[in-house]
């Protein structure tokens, strides 16, 4: 079964630093991957998504991922975080009948000025 | 600007009150979703939809029906509120070949 794990409930990172945010992913396939923001009391917004073709994929707001297969990984990163990148962060993983997401549980990012 | 709107953002009902959440989406997408979102737990499949009058049960459907009478709207019903289903009720739709899912802004309920 396919299942996605975010092993860091909460990061605090400093206002400027470098950000990482790891996801994990099982699955039997190449994967349809996916990394959502929620900010507080809002609803989920995509952030980038990973089909196929570069690994190295951009997204919104200044953030990327990388795909790596070999560690089933898909990390999301951003090398300077502002004060306004404060929410939750969520990866998913599109599943074989492609109607679901699979989702991990999060990682809230506080952000330290 | 592709929409998916949510009835409400924030519901208070009594216990035992029969509650409908309402979810449109006008991107003419096939799928739609119904999440619910606590702390520590991310985001549980509650129904999905993957065409008109069909539904398919998720992760956790107890206590909760779904309807889709039309392609845009997908409506979930709490036959008889507990106050363990205070939560975030999320609405998502995804194309047919999916499976990139675009979100409403959330609905919370709270259930006294």
């Amino acid at each position: 079964a396919q299942s996605v794990t975010q092993p860091d409930i909460h990061i605090t990172v400093s206002e400027g630093a470098s950000l990482e945010l790891r996801c994990n992913y099982s699955y039997g396939a190449t994967p349809y991957l996916f990394w959502y923001v929620q900010s507080p009391g809002q609803g989920l917004q995509l952030l980038l998504k990973y089909f196929s073709g570069d690994t190295l994929v951009q997204g919104i707001k200044g953030f990327e991922a990388e795909f790596k297969r070999s560690q089933s990984s898909f990390n999301l990163r951003k090398p300077s975080v502002h004060w306004s990148d404060a929410a939750e962060y969520f990866c998913a993983v599109g599943a074989d009948s492609n109607y679901q997401l699979i989702w991990g549980a999060g990682t809230k990012l506080i952000i330290k000025p | 600007d592709v929409k998916v709107t949510q009835s409400s953002r924030y519901l208070v009902k009594r216990t035992g009150e029969k509650v409908f959440l309402e979810c449109v989406q006008d991107m003419d997408h096939e799928n739609m979703f119904w999440y619910r979102q606590d702390p520590g737990l991310g985001l549980r499949l509650i129904y999905f939809s993957y065409d008109v009058k069909m539904k398919e049960k998720g992760d956790i459907p107890e206590g909760y029906s779904v309807s889709r009478e039309k392609k845009e709207r997908f409506s979930l019903i709490l036959e008889s509120a507990s106050t363990n289903q205070t939560s975030m009720y999320l609405c998502a739709s995804s194309p047919l070949q999916g499976p990139e899912a675009f979100f409403g802004q959330g609905t919370r309920l709270t259930v006294v």
